[in-house]
């Protein structure tokens, strides 16, 4: 069965320090990997995706993603953190087949503090 | 911001009435689908649609049903609303094929007192 796992539920980082939030996945065949950002009352916003290539996907916000097959890993990164980077992220894997259908992950919170 | 609509986007209420969330898209997308976002923020697949007089029901049962009449337009009815129906709801959709990422609508928050 596919499933995406984000182990932290929250991540806190002080501003201009690094941040990761992680994410694992199951997938058969090869995986089609996605980053989302929820703000507050608001929808999802697509960060960026690993489909195939290069495993270091970089995305919008400063954000980069790198995707490691053997971990099953595809974690959330950005050199420096922004208090407005503080948000809900969510890992999601594309199901196999032509429905277009995403696993999501439960969500990680991340606080970025000042 | 992708060109994703939903109205309303707040809405309170009572028990028994019948609504309607309205979510239209102006891409050109076929596939189409709805979220529930429960209160710990995990994200349900209730509906999808590949696309004109197809829809499928998703991942978690929902007593709401849903109509894909035209490309752009993806609604969601609840016919008798109750308090267990209070989440938020998110629409997305997306391009056929591998690679195309899901584009979100900003949502519905739903409250059924």
């Amino acid at each position: 069965a596919q499933s995406v796992a984000q182990p932290e539920d929250q991540v806190n980082v002080a501003e201009g320090n690094p941040l990761t939030v992680k994410c694992t996945y199951s997938v058969s065949g090869n995986p089609y990997l996605f980053w989302y950002v929820q703000y507050p009352n608001r929808g999802l916003q697509f960060l960026l995706k690993y489909i195939t290539g290069d495993n270091l996907v970089k995305g919008s916000y400063g954000f980069e993603a790198e995707f490691n097959k053997s971990q099953t890993s595809f974690h959330l990164k950005k050199p420096s953190a922004l208090v407005s980077d503080s948000a809900l992220y969510f890992c999601a894997v594309r199901v196999s087949g032509n429905t277009g259908k995403l696993i999501f992950g439960q969500g990680t919170t991340l606080q970025v503090k000042p | 911001e992708a060109d994703i609509y939903q109205t309303p986007r707040y809405l309170v209420i009572g028990t028994g009435k019948k609504i309607t969330l309205e979510c239209s898209q102006t891409m050109g997308h076929d596939k189409m689908y709805w979220y529930q976002q429960d209160p710990g923020m995990e994200l349900h697949l209730i509906h999808y649609s590949y696309g004109v007089n197809s829809t499928e029901k998703g991942d978690l049962s929902s007593e709401s049903t849903v109509s894909r009449i035209r490309t752009e337009h993806f609604p969601l009815t609840l016919e008798s609303a109750r308090p267990s129906h209070t989440s938020q709801y998110l629409c997305a959709s997306n391009l056929a094929g591998l690679s195309y990422e899901q584009y979100f609508g900003p949502g519905t928050r739903l409250t059924v007192t």
